[in-house]
């Protein structure tokens, strides 16, 4: 039911940025993009959500184009920390609905 | 204010025995979800709870598998009966009551059914 589209694996060298890009040309006026990402094992872990202004945050900056049919996550200075599974979901607002996981993109931070 | 805690991070249980899996939620927060990961897997929803209410189970298996949030105390994931294919890591995530607000992780209990 996962409505996004994500390269399946990527690769970015360390201090560099990377973006994450996700295609959601199906979304709803009042549905919002959300980041999560799961490093190995752990449980998963919000980064960041938007409707249709551009956000940053001290982890990373959300970039949404103006039709709304897709957007890139930016991490700024990728670090090996950084390496991960990061999924991108499309949620309504009405009752604070679940969030659907895709498959994600697993980002590799190269040293 | 401490995160979502999950209890135990590791439970192992012998074939027909009954797993009860803990979630706490955050302090404040009144929405809780469960989710399943299948080893090498993606996180699949299973049930989504608000105090006291089931308001979606469509993710949930049709027999022994139960959850509840009670209006004191955490919420319980219940799975009567387990099989080795019940093994996997089982999260936990809670939001406030609102209508874009994030939902937050917590570390998961890992099932193995020996």
């Amino acid at each position: 039911d996962a409505k996004t589209t994500q390269p399946t694996s990527m690769d970015c060298a360390e201090g560099r940025a990377a973006n994450l890009p996700c295609n959601h040309s199906t979304i709803s006026g009042n549905e919002y993009v959300y980041w999560y990402r799961q490093i190995h094992s752990q449980g998963p872990q919000y980064i960041i959500h938007g409707l249709k202004n551009n956000e940053t945050n001290e982890m990373a900056s959300l970039i949404i184009t103006e039709d709304r049919k897709s957007s890139t996550l930016i991490l700024p200075h990728a670090t090996l920390r950084d390496t991960a599974v990061y999924y991108c979901i499309v949620r309504a607002p009405q009752g604070a609905q679940k969030l659907v996981f895709g498959q994600g993109t697993r980002l590799t931070i190269n040293p | 204010n401490a995160g979502v805690m999950q209890n135990p991070r590791h439970l192992v249980r012998r074939r027909g025995q009954e797993a009860r899996l803990r979630c706490s939620p955050m302090k404040g927060h009144s929405h809780v979800y469960w989710y399943r990961q299948l080893p090498e897997e993606g996180l699949k929803f299973m049930v989504y709870l608000q105090k006291e209410n089931i308001i979606d189970e469509s993710g949930m298996p049709k027999e022994r598998f139960s959850a509840e949030f009670p209006k004191e105390g955490p919420s319980i994931l219940r799975i009567q009966q387990v099989v080795r294919g019940d093994s996997a890591a089982y999260f936990c995530a809670s939001s406030p009551q609102g209508s874009q607000a994030e939902a937050f992780f917590g570390q998961g209990t890992r099932l193995t059914v020996v």
